[in-house]
């Protein structure tokens, strides 16, 4: 596709349900990285993914939290035993490379946890 | 703690006139700084960028400075127009360790008023 897509858009769940959510980078992008933005917050990092490096996975918030990448390409954002608080738009980015060019976004995955 | 600062949460310009966002940072590993606006229920895009190796970089209406002694950068934008109305988010990069990821500041709310 032309741009980072995300899905779904918006997804209701139930406190302690476990919720996956998907992002389909740019094609050739080696960087992909997950980040979070609660109502009235900044953008905050998650984990990042880099070619066939580890991942950095500092930002995530708890062990709930969990993330992969498959063949390099499309990545699944995984939360186990929702929480209220984890109600927020999850967004994913992809670049060429680790800096130098620009990242690009998805719209992001709007979860609220009822 | 907080790597990338941006401490005016909210910004109100009258059309025509100057708009200035500002960033500080505190780690001097990054090399690399981005600004990004989003709009209500869009993910963010990239506006500009500036080189560790410049002070200055402009794109049409919009230029951003960078201090490196001071570690702070700004983002002009003149002259401001309504459609401007946005988040303004900066971010940083560098080449390793903690700063090997695109760092998000809080964000910035713009309002160009008509």
């Amino acid at each position: 596709g032309a741009g980072v897509s995300q899905s779904p858009s918006n997804k209701v769940t139930e406190k302690g349900k476990d919720v996956e959510l998907r992002c389909d980078p740019i094609s050739g992008h080696t960087a992909l990285y997950w980040y979070r933005q609660s109502l009235g917050q900044g953008l905050e990092f998650l984990i990042y993914f880099q070619g066939n490096s580890a991942p950095d996975k500092s930002g995530l918030p708890s062990d709930r939290f969990s993330a992969e990448r498959t063949g390099g390409s499309v990545s699944t954002l995984t939360i186990q035993r929702t929480q209220q608080e984890d109600s927020a738009v999850y967004l994913c980015a992809s670049s060429q490379t680790r800096g130098g060019t620009e990242a690009f976004f998805g719209q992001g995955t709007r979860l609220t946890v009822v | 703690d907080q790597q990338v600062k941006q401490n005016s949460p909210s910004l109100s310009v009258q059309e025509g006139r100057i708009s200035i966002l500002n960033c500080d940072y505190t780690n001097s590993m990054f090399d690399y700084f981005l600004w990004y606006k989003k709009y209500p229920a869009e993910g963010p895009t990239f506006l500009i960028s500036i080189s560790s190796i410049k002070d200055k970089n402009e794109d049409g209406r919009f230029t951003v400075f960078l201090n490196k002694s001071a570690k702070h950068l700004s983002l002009h934008i003149v002259p401001s127009q309504p459609g401007d109305s946005a988040v303004y988010f900066c971010a940083a990069i560098g080449l390793g360790g903690a700063t090997n990821k695109l760092i998000f500041g809080t964000g910035t709310l713009l309002a160009v008023q008509p």
